[in-house]
């Protein structure tokens, strides 16, 4: 069964450097987000992609952070340079169309020490 | 931004007994998701409902969706054991750029 796979499974990283986080979504998928849930709280949303650009971000989604689909198969989230308050799960998304449910990866637990 | 509240948001039953979970939202959507995470692992897709009284049953768990009362239940049918996770609802925005998810809510199901 296709799924949306996530590398590295947990990074840790010191505070001040930058980080990539890196996702391969379902094949024939269109839509694509970036999700991240804190240790025992509520999923936030982070950003949506879609057509090669950024759809939506939220207020989390600042200049710190990027997303790139270099490949036509990779979709990647970079943070340039990492605050304790990013150490998080970070979940990979993606939706074969609106009306479709959004399939997750097993998420990147990211620490920043 | 659209508000998704579930309550209660920790539950704990015995096993056999039947509870509901309910999920409402601010604002007009009819796009409303389940998903089920275990500890330390990923969301798992449950139940994906698309207009005014949607109703969708697998195995022990039910979901419905009432668009005009903007709320969403999930029903748990003689529970067991397994079922034992953290529960999301999810609403789609009107735009369908990103969905919302709910608080969550932890159900521990007690032999």
């Amino acid at each position: 069964e296709p799924e949306v796979t996530q590398t590295p499974s947990h990074q840790v990283t010191q505070m001040g450097q930058e980080v990539i986080l890196r996702c391969v979504p379902i094949s024939n998928h269109l839509y694509f987000y970036w999700y991240r849930q804190i240790l025992g709280q509520k999923v936030e949303f982070l950003v949506s992609f879609y057509n090669n650009e950024i759809s939506e971000k939220s207020e989390i989604f600042d200049d710190q952070f990027s997303v790139e689909r270099p490949d036509g198969s990779n979709f990647t989230l970079k943070i340039r340079s990492t605050k304790l308050e990013d150490s998080a799960m970070y979940f990979c998304a993606s939706k074969k169309g609106l009306n479709t449910e959004a399939f997750f990866g097993q998420g990147t637990r990211l620490t920043v020490v | 931004e659209l508000k998704v509240e579930q309550n209660p948001l920790f539950l704990s039953m015995q096993e056999g007994k039947n509870y509901t979970i309910y999920c409402n939202y601010s604002t007009t959507s009819d796009r409303l998701y389940w998903y089920r995470q275990d500890p330390g692992k990923s969301l798992e897709s449950l139940f994906v409902l698309l207009s005014n009284g949607a109703v969708k049953q697998e195995g022990r768990l039910m979901a419905s969706l009432d668009t005009k009362a903007r709320l969403s239940t999930l029903h748990i049918t003689a529970a067991v054991h397994d079922l034992s996770a953290t529960y999301f609802c999810a609403v789609d925005s009107n735009t369908g750029n990103q969905f919302y998810f709910g608080t969550g809510t932890s159900l521990t199901v007690i032999p």
